[in-house]
């Protein structure tokens, strides 16, 4: 496709489940960005990956939460025993290269119950 | 203090008005930087890039100040359809962008 792809659109999850959250960057982007934004807020870092390579996983909120970019293509966040202080829309965004302008995805809706 | 940092507004202004939004980073290492535009409920989708001799696309005009840290977007003319919410982002040497809060904008008929 020609943008940013993720998915599931929207996820409700029980406490305490884990849930996985995809993301598709734009082929051939180098850099991939994962956000997460709560209503009326901006989006909040949570790590970056420059090909495979993790290079800062500082906004990570806790232990629970873990991302992958294996082949330096596709993403995964992983988010362990949700809370509900999870809930919020996470943002994936993606690159062409370092300091380049970054392109979202329409954002996964997780909402934990 | 938080990395970025935006006046929240929000901003109620006339149809054909001008409007500025600043928005300041801490880090002075910071190597470049953005203007992004959010509708309720969408993803937030770029703007204008913000070039050290400043840039104008139109009606957005946008500028950069290393010197005091910080980056302006100017809107002239306003149309209805430029309500939204107006993030600033910011790039760390090693490409880890940063957003501030967001700057919600209303124009008024």
């Amino acid at each position: 496709g020609a943008g940013v792809s993720q998915s599931p659109r929207y996820k409700v999850a029980k406490r305490g489940q884990d849930v996985a959250l995809r993301c598709d960057p734009i082929s051939g982007h180098v850099s991939l960005f994962w956000y997460q934004q709560a209503l009326g807020q901006g989006p909040e870092f949570l790590t970056y990956f420059q090909n495979e390579a993790q290079l800062d996983k500082s906004g990570l909120p806790s232990d629970r939460f873990f991302a992958e970019r294996p082949e330096g293509s596709v993403s995964t966040l992983k988010i362990q025993r949700t809370q509900q202080e999870d809930s919020a829309v996470y943002l994936c965004a993606s690159s062409f290269s370092v300091n380049t302008e970054a392109f979202f995805g329409q954002g996964t809706r997780l909402t934990v119950v | 203090r938080k990395e970025v940092e935006q006046d929240p507004g929000p901003f109620n202004v006339p149809e054909g008005a001008t409007v500025a939004f600043n928005c300041t980073y801490s880090n002075s290492a910071s190597q470049s930087f953005f203007w992004y535009r959010q509708d309720c409920r969408k993803e937030p989708k770029l703007l204008m890039s913000v070039y050290s001799s400043g840039n104008e696309d139109g009606r957005f005009t946008a500028q950069l100040n290393r010197a005091s840290q910080y980056i302006s977007l100017l809107i002239r003319d306003s149309k209805l359809s430029d309500s939204a919410t107006y993030l600033c982002a910011v790039n760390k040497q090693v490409n880890d962008m940063r957003f501030g809060a967001g700057t919600r904008l209303t124009v008024k008929p």
